[in-house]
């Protein structure tokens, strides 16, 4: 069965840190990028980061850049986010998603996520 | 940097047909991929690539892009269509690229 798994979260307070995780199973892990999408509560979904199949390229929104860090280990079959200087902003649930689409004449074609694990929730509260 | 815009809600009776729309900036030149999410799950890719299915999912669900909107059409509606629908694109334009979702729009079954 294709799945991933996240872990990780929790409560932390703000300025602290988190280190989420994402165990891929079922699949060719490295052959794909990978991505973290949240939901703040009541909220819609928000891309946080992405990265390459090697690890070679990494893409954030905005709002994470120069606090959070995607990274990946392929030998591990894992996906992870540390997540540092957290604000309470950043409360929500974090989703761990492939990131479907192929390589075609020099271009990559992007199929959006194909598959979501359930989510780990990340609370920032003092 | 492009911003896709959804109604924040749409209602229909069972059986007729819903179509929710996502707004954007030529949006028409771009692959857009929908999103469909129930209460306390994980979202579904019902569409990708603008109008093709995984497998799996009903073929009453269809796509189409034109000029600065795109639309996903769900024809006889169900009960259980009633979810939060999501609106999805790459912006391979901002630098650095990134991935963008429409605000979401949540269908009611009358």
């Amino acid at each position: 069965e294709v799945q991933v798994v996240e872990s990780g979260g929790g409560l932390v307070q703000p300025g602290g840190s988190l280190r989420l995780s994402c165990a891929a199973s079922g699949f060719t892990f490295s052959n794909y990028w990978m991505s973290w999408v949240r939901q703040a509560p009541g909220k819609g979904l928000e891309w946080v980061a992405n990265i390459k199949e090697d690890g070679s390229e990494k893409n954030y929104v905005d709002s994470v850049k120069g606090r959070f860090t995607i990274s990946r280990d392929n030998a591990k079959n894992s996906l992870y986010l540390q997540m540092n200087s957290l604000r309470v902003e950043d409360t929500g649930m974090y989703y761990c998603a492939r990131d479907d689409g192929h390589y075609g004449s020099g271009t990559y074609y992007r199929y959006g996520m194909d598959v979501w694990g359930q989510g780990t929730t990340v609370t920032v509260s003092s | 940097s492009l911003v896709l815009t959804q109604p924040p809600s749409v209602s229909v009776a069972p059986g007729q047909t819903a179509s929710i729309t996502c707004g954007g900036n030529n949006i028409e030149f771009k692959s857009v991929h929908w999103y469909q999410q129930k209460p306390g799950q994980a979202p579904v890719l019902l569409i990708y690539y603008r109008t093709d299915r995984p497998s799996g999912i009903s073929e009453r669900l269809s796509g189409s892009n034109s000029g600065n909107t795109a639309t996903l059409t769900i024809s006889g509606v169900k009960a259980g269509d009633e979810a939060d629908y999501y609106c999805q694109v790459w912006d391979s334009s901002s630098d650095p690229p990134k991935w963008v979702f429409g605000g979401g729009t949540k269908l009611t079954v009358l």
